[in-house]
């Protein structure tokens, strides 16, 4: 199946700085990732998804680029607030059923 | 309007018990799941329904056992609770196929003691 994992457990930022947020997945047929935002008590909430036939796609504040040659993806966040520390997760599909699976996540902390 | 709503929010409880969580979703959607997640956050799919039909069921002890009485429905229902069961149990929906999203719910901390 698949597998995906973050690069660093913590990362450490200060407001306003940018952020880089990088993630390893294992299938090459995969085709679909998502990035998770959770805050603390809170369940995953989505932040933004990319398709395998895109290299690059910016929401607000927020861009996500995807290397398929080495399976990689990085989540960038513009100028890191406050209320951007969470743990961040990478999801890809498994299998043929779409259903995400999740690496370990990434938790944002982010200093005034 | 809750989109995804779990209850309880923590349940606490003694070894050998049995549990149950609830799970409403209201955003019409045909596929529901349950995942795990540890103290590490590591965040683990368990069960998957689409329509009120099992489609994945990922090695989870069966112990677990998921309910579905609808769509907009999935519950599940836990056996002789042991300690390593303690967690957060997240549910969640998609439409079909997963392919625009998931939304989680709030989570459910149970811990076994």
């Amino acid at each position: 199946g698949e597998s995906v994992g973050l690069h660093l457990p913590t990362l450490s930022v200060q407001e306003g700085d940018n952020s880089i947020i990088n993630c390893a997945y294992s299938n090459s047929a995969s085709d679909y990732f998502i990035w998770y935002k959770q805050e603390s008590g809170k369940g995953p909430q989505f932040i933004i998804d990319i398709r395998s036939n895109m290299d690059k796609r910016q929401g607000q504040r927020v861009t996500v680029l995807l290397n398929k040659t080495v399976k990689h993806l990085s989540l960038q966040i513009a100028a890191t607030q406050p209320g951007d520390s969470a743990v961040y997760f990478c999801a890809a599909p498994s299998g043929g059923s779409y259903i995400p699976t999740f690496g370990r996540g990434t938790s944002l902390i982010v200093h005034p | 309007d809750t989109a995804v709503s779990q209850t309880p929010k923590y349940l606490v409880t003694q070894m050998g018990n049995d549990k149950s969580i609830k799970c409403e979703q209201n955003l019409g959607h045909d596929t529901m799941y349950w995942y795990k997640q540890d103290s590490k956050k590591f965040l683990k799919i368990m069960f998957s329904y689409n329509n009120k039909e099992l489609i994945i069921n990922e090695t989870v002890p069966n112990r677990f056992s998921p309910k579905s009485p609808d769509k907009a429905h999935l519950n599940l229902h836990i056996n002789s609770l042991e300690l390593g069961d303690s967690a957060v149990y997240f549910c969640a929906s998609s439409p079909t196929g997963g392919r625009d999203g998931y939304t989680f719910g709030s989570g459910t901390r149970l811990t076994v003691v």
